[in-house]
This record gives structure tokens, C-alpha cells and sequence, in this order.
């Protein structure tokens, strides 16, 4: 998989738009970008992922560069609850379980403080 | 919603105890997936499951073995505990299509005295 890097950590205001970059310049064609986080003496909660477009849901929105080679995480009004290590991670999916491609491997993450 | 249960979030047992960590998923997901989490060295895979009574061993299975006798439950053993097994255990599931993410457990923090 190929490696990425972040800020080790960020601050933001409460109610602001909280925007977490990831570089991931070794990215291959056929990898998706996949963002987790994990809130204190918790398990980590997938948050969205994506390929080339940009993605929205609930949760967040995935700005993706045209070169794929960085992206934008987007919690667009952070609220307390959203202080956590948020970790980007790119990896190669196929409809064929291998498993050799399955594992999840987590970096350090990006440990994003919400200021009241 | 995808539920990952875990039958506890605290243990505390003594060096040499076998250790049991059970995992449950209520959304029929044909993978399942057991990790340790310590502080520096990230997410690392102990064992996997790609179905029942199948497993694979992950990057560090040494002092773990793991049984999936049912689709929904896929427990983690630890054979002798040693205390530097202490560490925080996640246990995943994921459906068999390629794009489906993981869904974790709560975590079970084990501290081996």
C-alpha cells in the first residue's frame, strides 16, 4: 500500500470547518483513499473513502487532487465530539478477497484538537 | 448499523493465564479480523478470517491462535499470556466485496501482570 503522510496535529475551532490534508504522492491507479478516526480507548470508525471524484456523506466531504496525489478531509462544522487521531490510508480493493491486500496498516495519524 | 461487540472493554489476568477475547458482528460479514494497537507502532494484524472454521495468520500470530466455529463470532486466544501481550485489541468485520470498509470493535485494553 502506499505510504502517507499528515500533520502529526491540528487545532480548530468549534463550529469552523475542520480541514485535514493527506499526501499520498506514491498512490497507484487502482487505490482508493480511505479516512478512519479513532476517539480515545475507542475502536476506529470508518468516515468516508474515495478514488478520483470528490465524496460527501454524512460525516465529511473527500477532496481528492486531479493528480491523486494528496487530499482534504472535510468536517465541515467540528464540534467537540469530533476530537480525535484521524488517519488517512490508501490501499488497493478487488472484488476477490485477498487478503494479502485486506489488513488495514495505520500511520501516526493526525491528532485533531477542537477548541471550545 | 453495523454492530462489532466485544466482551470486554477492560481485562486484567496474570502472567501465564489463557486469555479468551471474544467477537461478534450482526451484519453477516464473511471476514472478520483481530488487531493489536500499541503506542508508536500503529495497527498491526494478528489473524484473519475469511469464513468459518478458515483463518489466516496475520504479521505477528506468534502466542495467538484464533477459532471461528460460527459466521458471527471469531475469538482470540491467547495460549499463555505474557505481559507483553498487554496492549489494546480490535477486532473487525468486513462484508467479502472489495470496497466495503471495516468496522471495528470497541477494543478490549488487556493488561497482563
Amino acid at each position: 500500500d502506499a505510504k502517507t503522510t499528515q500533520p502529526t496535529s491540528m487545532d480548530c475551532a468549534e463550529g469552523r470547518a475542520a480541514n485535514l490534508p493527506c499526501n499520498h504522492s506514491t498512490i497507484s491507479g487502482n487505490e482508493y483513499v480511505y479516512w478512519y478516526r479513532q476517539i480515545h480507548s475507542q475502536g476506529p470508525q470508518y468516515i468516508i473513502h474515495g478514488l478520483k471524484n470528490n465524496e460527501t456523506n454524512e460525516m465529511a466531504s473527500l477532496i481528492i487532487t486531479e493528480d491523486r496525489k494528496s487530499s482534504t478531509l472535510i468536517l465541515p462544522h467540528a464540534t467537540l465530539r469530533d476530537t480525535a487521531v484521524y488517519y488517512c490510508i490508501v490501499r488497493f480493493t478487488h472484488e476477490v478477497a485477498n487478503f494479502g491486500n485486506e489488513k488495514l496498516t495505520f500511520g501516526t495519524g493526525t491528532r485533531l484538537t477542537i477548541i471550545p | 448499523d453495523v454492530k462489532v461487540t466485544q466482551s470486554s472493554r477492560y481485562l486484567v489476568k496474570r502472567t501465564g493465564e489463557k486469555v479468551f477475547l471474544e467477537c461478534v458482528q450482526d451484519m453477516d460479514h464473511e471476514n472478520m479480523f483481530w488487531y493489536r494497537q500499541d503506542p508508536g507502532l500503529g495497527l498491526r494484524l494478528i489473524y484473519f478470517s475469511y469464513d468459518v472454521k478458515m483463518k489466516e495468520k496475520g504479521d505477528i500470530p506468534e502466542g495467538y491462535s484464533v477459532s471461528r466455529e460460527k459466521k458471527e463470532r471469531f475469538s482470540l486466544i491467547l495460549e499463555s499470556a505474557s505481559t507483553n501481550q498487554t496492549s489494546m485489541y480490535l477486532c473487525a468485520s468486513k462484508s467479502l466485496a472489495g470496497q466495503e470498509t471495516q468496522y471495528f470493535g470497541p477494543g478490549t485494553r488487556l493488561l497482563v501482570l
